[in-house]
C-alpha cells in the first residue's frame, strides 16, 4: 500500500531564505507526483506536477525534483516570502493511472518571519 | 470560471441528524471527487465520479455516507445518521483528464457534529 510522508511538519524559516520541502513514497510504481498549497480555511491550489518520466519542474520561484528509484521528492522555494505562508503537500498518482488513485501526505506547514 | 463552488462553508449539527454537502464543479470537468481531511488521517479520497457515474466508493466509511451526481453540474455527499467522529472539512474537487489533469479544489465544508 502508498504511503506518503512529509518532513518536517512544520518549518519556520526568516524571510529571504531559500529551502527544501522533502517528500518520500514506498511504492515507486508512480505515475506522476503532485505539490499543492493550502492556506487556512482553504482548499487546495495545485503548484507543480511532475510526471514519472520527468525528473523536475518549474514554476516561478518554485522547483519540483522526483527521484522515483528513491522513492522521494523535494519542492524548493527561493527567496521566501511571508506570502509563501502555507501548509504545502505532496501527493502521488499510483499506477492506473486514474486520479482516484492520488494518494497524500500529511503536509509541511510552512511558517515564512518577515 | 467560479471555481469548484462548495456548500455550506460550515456546519455544526448534533449527533444522529442528517447532514447534506453540496457541490457545484467546474463546468466541462468530467471528473469529481470528495475528500475528508482530518488532522488524524490527513486527507483521505471517498468517492470519485466519472461522467456522473461513481467509478470507486471504496473509500466511503460506512453505510451511513452516500453521494450521488445527478447531473454534470451538481453532486451531493450526505452522512445520516452524522456521529461525533465525521467531524472534519469535506473537499470537493474536479479535474477535466483524470490521469495528467490539474485537480481543482472547493474550499471546503468544515462540519462540527456534536
Amino acid at each position: 500500500k502508498q504511503e506518503v510522508t512529509q518532513i518536517p511538519a512544520a518549518l519556520s524559516v526568516p524571510e529571504g531564505e531559500n529551502l527544501v520541502l522533502n517528500c518520500s513514497f514506498t511504492d515507486s510504481a508512480i505515475y506522476n507526483l503532485q505539490w499543492f498549497r493550502q492556506d487556512p480555511g482553504k482548499g487546495l491550489t495545485s503548484l507543480l506536477l511532475i510526471q514519472s518520466s520527468q525528473r523536475e519542474q518549474t514554476s516561478g520561484r518554485l522547483n519540483a525534483s522526483l527521484d522515483k528509484s528513491s522513492g522521494r521528492s523535494t519542492l524548493y522555494i527561493a527567496a521566501s516570502q511571508p506570502g509563501d505562508s502555507a501548509t504545502y503537500l505532496c501527493a502521488v498518482m499510483g499506477y492506473g493511472g486514474s486520479q482516484g488513485n492520488l494518494i497524500f501526505g500529511k503536509g509541511t506547514k510552512l511558517s515564512v518571519k518577515p | 470560471d467560479a471555481g469548484v463552488i462548495q456548500s455550506p462553508r460550515h456546519e455544526v449539527t448534533e449527533m444522529g441528524q442528517e447532514v447534506t454537502l453540496r457541490c457545484k464543479p467546474i463546468s466541462g470537468h468530467d471528473y469529481l471527487f470528495w475528500y475528508r481531511q482530518t488532522m488524524m488521517r490527513g486527507l483521505e479520497l471517498l468517492i470519485y465520479f466519472n461522467n456522473n457515474v461513481p467509478i470507486d466508493d471504496s473509500g466511503m466509511p460506512e453505510d451511513r455516507f452516500s453521494a450521488k451526481m445527478p447531473n454534470a453540474s451538481f453532486s451531493t455527499l450526505k452522512i445520516q445518521p452524522s456521529e461525533p467522529r465525521d467531524s472534519a472539512v469535506y473537499f470537493c474537487a474536479s479535474t477535466e483528464h483524470a490521469n495528467t489533469g490539474e485537480l481543482f479544489f472547493g474550499e471546503g465544508s468544515r462540519l462540527t457534529v456534536l
